[in-house]
């Protein structure tokens, strides 16, 4: 079965700093993996996504994430944190091989201060 | 305007109560989906459907039902309304591009609270 675990329900950085989300995945499959991200009374939007073509994903508002099946990672990162990107995000899997649904992850809330 | 609309928005209701959670969606998705959104849990999936003619069950179906009217609207309703329902929901879309990578467009969410 698949599963998704995000190390760390917060994470605090300070504006300019660097920005690390952990996410590690299990699948039976090659998976595809995906990074969304809530905004305050928001719904969920799609930051990035892997579908097993260039393992390091670029995605919007500067944030990236590399995947590497050694590690079972999806980790999501952005050089450079603004006031903007304070949010929660939510790493999440669906199996490749047809339609599944997407498994997701607990969440991290990212907080970002001056 | 929104491409995917939850109605409510906010609800507050008492434990036995009948409640309905509507979703519509003007993207020509076929396929619809009820979240639950949880502290702590992430989101999780109540019923899905491809199309008006198939729903299927997720992994926290108990408790709930859906109706499919129309290809673009998809309802939740919780019968008999209990507190551990509290939760903020979400309606997503995919059609079958993006289904197949599992992208979904999400509404922005009925928070509802059971008194």
């Amino acid at each position: 079965a698949q599963s998704v675990t995000q190390l760390g329900s917060h994470v605090s950085v300070s504006e300019g700093a660097l920005v690390l989300l952990r996410c590690n995945y299990s699948s039976s499959v090659p998976p595809y993996l995906f990074w969304y991200v809530q905004y305050p009374n928001q719904g969920l939007q799609l930051l990035l996504k892997y579908t097993s073509a260039a393992t390091l994903v670029k995605g919007i508002n500067g944030f990236e994430a590399e995947f590497k099946k050694s590690e079972t990672s999806f980790h999501l990162t952005k050089p450079s944190a603004h006031m903007s990107d304070a949010a929660e995000y939510f790493c999440a899997v669906s199996e490749s091989s047809g339609y599944n649904k997407l498994i997701f992850g607990a969440g991290t809330r990212l907080a970002v201060h001056p | 305007d929104a491409d995917v609309t939850q109605t409510p928005r906010n609800r507050i209701t008492k434990t036995g109560k009948r409640i309905m959670l509507e979703c519509s969606q003007t993207k020509g998705h076929d396929r619809m989906y009820w979240y639950r959104q949880d502290p702590g849990l992430g989101l999780r999936l109540i019923y899905y459907s491809f199309d008006v003619k198939d729903i299927n069950k997720g992994e926290i179906s108990d408790g709930y039902s859906v109706s499919r009217q129309a290809q673009a609207k998809f309802s939740l309703s919780l019968e008999s309304a209990i507190p551990n329902q509290t939760a903020l929901y979400f309606c997503a879309t995919s059609d079958l591009a993006s289904g197949r990578t599992g992208e979904l467009f999400f509404g922005e969410g009925s928070r509802l609270t059971v008194l």
